[in-house]
């Protein structure tokens, strides 16, 4: 129940497409739910982040999605570019958690 | 600048011996975690902190031991209990553990092969 479950575990998009990663869980109690982006040699960062009163979250051309009655939310990558390959991981915690439950990233390749 | 320093970024270790790998974080973070990522593998937690003087094991702890005695100082052991240790080590700290304030904050990584 602790389990955030990530597809597809890899990704090709063409340059200026769309690129959309798909997260889901299980705990109802849940109600944070970050976006990290990882190049390789590097530690994840932050990217976006999303609470369930919204059903959708926009900054620039990154967008999470939420579906808080199918326990899913997304990442889309509107006019994809070379420089968003990298690795992304959905993660989820909640209120007084001790830790994030991390999913199992998603490595994205933008072919120019 | 605030953030997390790791320490060193490349560390080679011959069979049966033990290393230790540092993480300090100048943030003022309660919270600091140690995760192994494996070649195109996600993030397993290996030990997490929320205080000093105190730790909890996370989902991969056998072979790995950790000390929380400084706020800004959460190192990590790799004994010769683990069996295979050539991974990348990330150390992450955050305001509060769900990361919802502020989110994790992650070193730069350790990579850690056994020779």
């Amino acid at each position: 129940q602790q389990q955030v479950k990530q597809s597809p575990q890899s990704l090709i998009v063409q340059k200026g497409g769309i690129s959309i990663i798909n997260c889901a869980y299980e705990n109802t109690a849940f109600d944070y739910f970050p976006w990290y982006q990882q190049f390789p040699g590097k530690g994840p960062a932050l990217l976006i982040a999303i609470r369930p009163d919204v059903s959708e979250k926009k900054e620039g051309r990154f967008t999470i999605s939420f579906n808080k009655s199918a326990k899913q939310f997304s990442l889309h990558i509107m006019d994809s570019q070379p420089g968003d390959s990298a690795t992304y991981f959905c993660a989820a915690s909640y209120q007084g958690a001790q830790k994030l439950v991390f999913g199992q990233g998603t490595r994205l390749t933008i072919n120019p | 600048d605030g953030g997390i320093t790791q320490s060193p970024k490349y560390l080679f270790r011959k069979e049966g011996q033990n290393v230790t790998l540092s993480c300090e974080q100048n943030l003022n973070h309660d919270a600091m975690y140690w995760y192994r990522q494996d070649p195109g593998q996600g993030l397993r937690l290996i030990y997490y902190s929320q205080i000093v003087n105190d730790f909890q094991k996370g989902d991969i702890a056998e072979g790995y031991s950790v000390s929380r005695e400084k706020k800004e100082s959460f190192p990590l052991t790799v004994t010769s209990a683990q069996k295979n240790p050539t991974a990348f080590y990330l150390c992450a700290s955050s305001q509060s553990g769900g990361g919802e304030v502020g989110g994790y904050t992650f070193g730069s990584g350790t990579r850690l092969t056994v020779v």
